[in-house]
């Protein structure tokens, strides 16, 4: 069965650089939902799409912002990058009230 | 500040043996859900329990709600070196109004010891 897909797998990128991560959600899957993962921490979510528009918003950075597009594919724009930034970024999609299924995440490296 | 709370924090155990993680929260929920992520993977959704139900089983995962003292537990059976991962509970949060995500808790490191 299809999974939700993120790209790219790994990032490395300087300080004050820009960063883009992709999600493809599983086919026929309404929501998109971003987490941030710093090392040894929980997963925190950032911003959720219902069917392209936004639709919750959580711990996320004024420099970050995201989007999906018409084909649900969503995008997360990081900009002005920080050491602290450095983390585990995941995507996960649902379809109603069912659970979230996760990509693997792109590992986010910040010099 | 955090919903999910789990402990313990770390466990090791031999092959074969029963582990235990417990899962505590702060809300009213919805459901509850229980992930694995091996380190530095993604996470893989093992099992979700709704608010009126008690107890569920799938394979050798076994899962226990008590919402009179906002609580769970994940109890894995004969477990094996594979099961090593470590293990979050996440739940949807009814009372923050915002219920299309999850909040995760801060996890379990469970080592499966050969």
């Amino acid at each position: 069965a299809a999974g939700v897909i993120q790209s790219p797998r790994h990032l490395i990128k300087e300080k004050r650089e820009t960063a883009t991560l992709k999600c493809y959600p599983i086919p026929r899957h309404d929501t998109v939902y971003w987490y941030q993962q710093g090392p040894g921490q929980d997963p925190q979510f950032l911003i959720s799409f219902y069917e392209k528009m936004q639709s919750d918003k959580g711990s996320i950075p004024d420099r970050f912002s995201a989007q999906q597009f018409s084909d649900y594919h969503s995008e997360l724009n990081m900009s002005s990058l920080e050491l602290g930034d450095s983390a585990l970024y995941f995507c996960a999609s649902s379809l109603g009230g069912e659970p979230q299924h996760f990509g693997d995440g792109t590992r986010l490296s910040i010099l | 500040s955090q919903q999910g709370e789990e402990d313990p924090q770390a466990l090791s155990i031999q092959e074969g043996e029963n582990a235990t993680m417990n899962c505590s929260y702060k809300t009213s929920i919805n459901n509850l859900q229980w992930y694995r992520q091996n380190s530095g993977r993604g996470l893989v959704h093992l099992i979700l329990i709704r608010s009126n139900e008690r107890e569920k089983h799938s394979g050798r995962l076994r899962v226990t709600l008590d919402t009179s003292k906002k609580s769970s537990s994940l109890l894995i059976t004969a477990s094996r070196a594979a099961d090593t991962a470590s293990y979050f509970c996440a739940t949807d949060a009814i009372d923050l109004n915002r219920d299309d995500k999850i909040i995760f808790g801060k996890g379990t490191r469970l080592h499966i010891l050969p």
